[in-house]
């Protein structure tokens, strides 16, 4: 069964800070992983999604890595900015018939103006 | 223009009553997913549907039935609600092979 968790729980960090955020995954037969934003309150947002042949996707100020064979990703958050903070989710689609997303507990960031 | 979308936002109703959850999306996909997130904000999944193929997440109570009139529409369905049941379900859809898009969320309170 596909546990996915994501270090840290929670992240505060000043203006302009760049940063890492972490998620790794137990099963590393995996079709994509998928990282979202959800602010408080609202829907999720799709971020980036990296297919598994993939090792990197980029949008903006945002760049995800995969690494499987260690069952790993980062979200990278360059220049943060206040509109950044958000619960940042990480989901991983398994290989097989079933590819249904299994989700970390996210991470909690809040960029401090 | 929303992709996904669900009606109603809100729901507070009583034990023991029935209520039913809208969703649609506009575009065109395939696949659309039931989801439920709890107070600790974990997210699961309950149900997907694929092309009139139901995938039923066996630790869902058989209380909650999703319905799909057609490819654009997965509504839910929920019997007999208890308190436990309070929590913002999310709908979703997607593409084969694609991004996943989420609604915006219907938060339901049960008391």
């Amino acid at each position: 069964k596909q546990e996915v968790t994501q270090i840290p729980a929670a992240l505060s960090v000043p203006e302009g800070e760049n940063l890492v955020l972490n998620c790794s995954f137990t099963d590393s037969a995996i079709y994509n992983l998928q990282w979202f934003r959800q602010d408080p309150g609202k829907g999720l947002t799709s971020l980036l999604l990296i297919q598994s042949s993939q090792r990197e996707q980029t949008s903006g100020r945002l760049n995800a890595s995969l690494d499987k064979s260690s069952g790993r990703s980062t979200l990278y958050i360059a220049a943060s900015q206040p509109g950044d903070s958000a619960t940042y989710l990480c989901a991983v689609r398994p290989q097989g018939s079933a590819r249904q997303l299994t989700f970390g507990s996210g991470t909690q960031l809040t960029v401090l103006p | 223009d929303t992709a996904v979308s669900q009606t109603p936002k809100y729901l507070v109703t009583q034990m023991g009553n029935d209520k039913s959850i809208k969703c649609e999306q506009n575009l065109g996909h395939d696949t659309m997913y039931w989801y439920k997130q709890d107070s600790k904000k974990f997210l699961k999944i309950m149900f997907s549907y694929n092309n009139k193929e139901l995938i039923i997440n066996e630790t869902v109570p058989n209380r909650f039935s999703p319905k799909s009139p057609d490819k654009a529409h997965l509504n839910l369905h929920i019997n007999s609600l208890e308190l436990g049941d309070s929590a913002v379900y999310f709908c979703a859809s997607r593409v084969a092979g694609g991004e996943q898009y989420f609604g915006p969320g219907t938060r339901l309170t049960v008391t």
